[in-house]
């Protein structure tokens, strides 16, 4: 079936600090989103990705979707303590013959920790 | 800005028993899903939902489970006998409909079996 790899698993950086992250997958996509998750609550939409080759940011927020439509990648710019939290990658697939794909698929997750 | 929104938002059952989980989609949103995500673990999908019937479900989503929509406003996730391995963090997600529009989540129900 269909899978994303995400990476890092976890990352440990400074205040003001840069963050990069990326997902892979074996199979094509037709859009990536990315998430947030913060403790106790549900995954928050951060950017969506329509386009190959396409990038977008949403403030201090840039992702890109892979020319090759398998991978994306998400950088966080001067992190702050409130960017603390799991950032999930999420596939959506639309395949040949119906009108839409209802299912998105999920990477692990990176989980990112800020040090004081 | 609208939201989706779950209820309740912590539920304790016993291993055995029925449970009903409460969704409120965004109102306009025509799309429908329920994941859930077991504790440290990714977001799974279940089940997808568009004109009153199931559109896609998951190897997860066994005849133990069910979805309904009895008004037009809530949208349930039914578990007709739960076990320990259904103790997860369910979302409830809608979209738009719009081509490859993206999901808006509740902020889920913590499902723990005894």
């Amino acid at each position: 079936g269909q899978q994303l790899n995400q990476s890092p698993q976890s990352m440990f950086i400074q205040e003001g600090e840069d963050v990069s992250m990326n997902c892979t997958s074996s199979s094509i996509f037709n859009t990536w989103l990315w998430y947030k998750q913060d403790p106790g609550e549900g995954p928050v939409l951060l950017i969506a990705l329509y386009k190959a080759g396409e990038l977008t940011s949403n403030g201090r927020l840039t992702a890109q979707f892979g020319i090759t439509r398998k991978d994306s990648f998400l950088n966080i710019s001067a992190s702050i303590p409130s960017d603390v939290g799991i950032y999930f990658c999420a596939g959506h697939l639309k395949p040949s013959g119906r009108n839409r794909d209802d299912k998105i698929i999920f990477g692990k997750g990176t989980r990112l920790h800020i040090l004081p | 800005e609208p939201e989706v929104t779950q209820t309740p938002s912590h539920q304790v059952t016993q291993m055995g028993q029925e449970v009903i989980l409460r969704c409120v989609p965004i109102s306009n949103h025509l799309y429908f899903y329920w994941y859930r995500q077991i504790l440290g673990q990714k977001v799974e999908f279940l089940v997808s939902f568009y004109n009153n019937e199931i559109s896609e479900k998951s190897e997860i989503f066994d005849d133990q489970f069910s979805v309904e929509r009895p008004d037009g406003s809530n949208f349930t996730l039914k578990i007709r006998s739960t076990k320990l391995e259904d103790s997860a963090m369910y979302f409830c997600a809608s979209s738009d409909g719009g081509y490859n529009s993206p999901l808006h989540f509740g902020n889920g129900t913590r499902l723990t079996v005894t």
